[in-house]
């Protein structure tokens, strides 16, 4: 079985200050991890993957996240928040292994509030 | 627009009534899910095709649930006799062929309201 834990249901900062949304997994196999984000009324957006390689990977709009596989975590980051940074912000695993299927499980989300 | 379609995008019916919904993936795309949202919490998974056909299906799929995707192309998600408790944003999202270590692009969704 595979889960996500987002233990943070909102995390609040000012404009301009770093942004950071945690996430932690559990998967049998290796993880494929995953950030989406989600504004008012709409689906997912992709931001960023950690497949195989480099621990830090970058994405959209400024963003990167920090794969750690000691401690089965892979928070999201941003150096500097913008306002239009508000949002969902979603964390997802799949087992990396052939018979694990291609389901995504999700974490329970995190809202993001910048304040100018 | 090239990305993942769905419709409606909004429904609001009777309980009991019968509803079906579209998703047109992305043209190049065969692997097609269908996830389920309720409010404050993160989407579900209900689904999986590959092509036409339906690989995967969560235990949350009742037997008033039923996906098809006949020619591998877009896919249909009927939910019969609705209840209150089927009120959610169902999103359908597809990805590349034969790369499963790729991500997923999701639609709009389709909010349903059942009153």
């Amino acid at each position: 079985a595979q889960s996500v834990a987002q233990p943070e249901d909102q995390v609040n900062v000012a404009e301009g200050n770093p942004l950071t949304v945690k996430c932690t997994y559990s998967v049998s196999g290796n993880p494929y991890l995953f950030w989406y984000v989600q504004y008012p009324n709409r689906g997912l957006q992709f931001l960023l993957k950690y497949i195989t390689g480099d621990n830090l990977v970058k994405g959209s709009y400024g963003f990167e996240a920090e794969f750690n596989k000691s401690q089965t975590s892979f928070h999201l980051k941003k150096p500097s928040a913008l306002v239009s940074d508000s949002a969902l912000y979603f964390c997802a695993v799949r087992d990396a292994g052939k018979a694990a299927g291609n389901k995504l499980t999700f974490g329970g989300g995190t809202r993001v509030l910048v304040k100018p | 627009d090239t990305g993942v379609s769905q419709d409606p995008r909004h429904k609001i019916t009777k309980r009991g009534q019968n509803v079906t919904f579209r998703c047109d993936p992305i043209s190049e795309h065969n692997r097609l899910y269908w996830y389920r949202q309720t409010l404050g919490q993160g989407p579900e998974f209900l689904t999986y095709f590959q092509n036409e056909a339906q690989l995967e299906k969560s235990r949350l799929l009742s037997d008033r649930f039923s996906a098809e995707r006949p020619k591998g192309s877009f896919s249909t998600l009927e939910i019969q006799r609705t209840e209150q408790g089927d009120s959610a944003m169902y999103l359908c999202a597809s990805s590349f062929p034969d790369r499963k270590n790729t991500e997923a692009f999701f639609g709009q969704g389709t909010r349903l309201t059942v009153v």
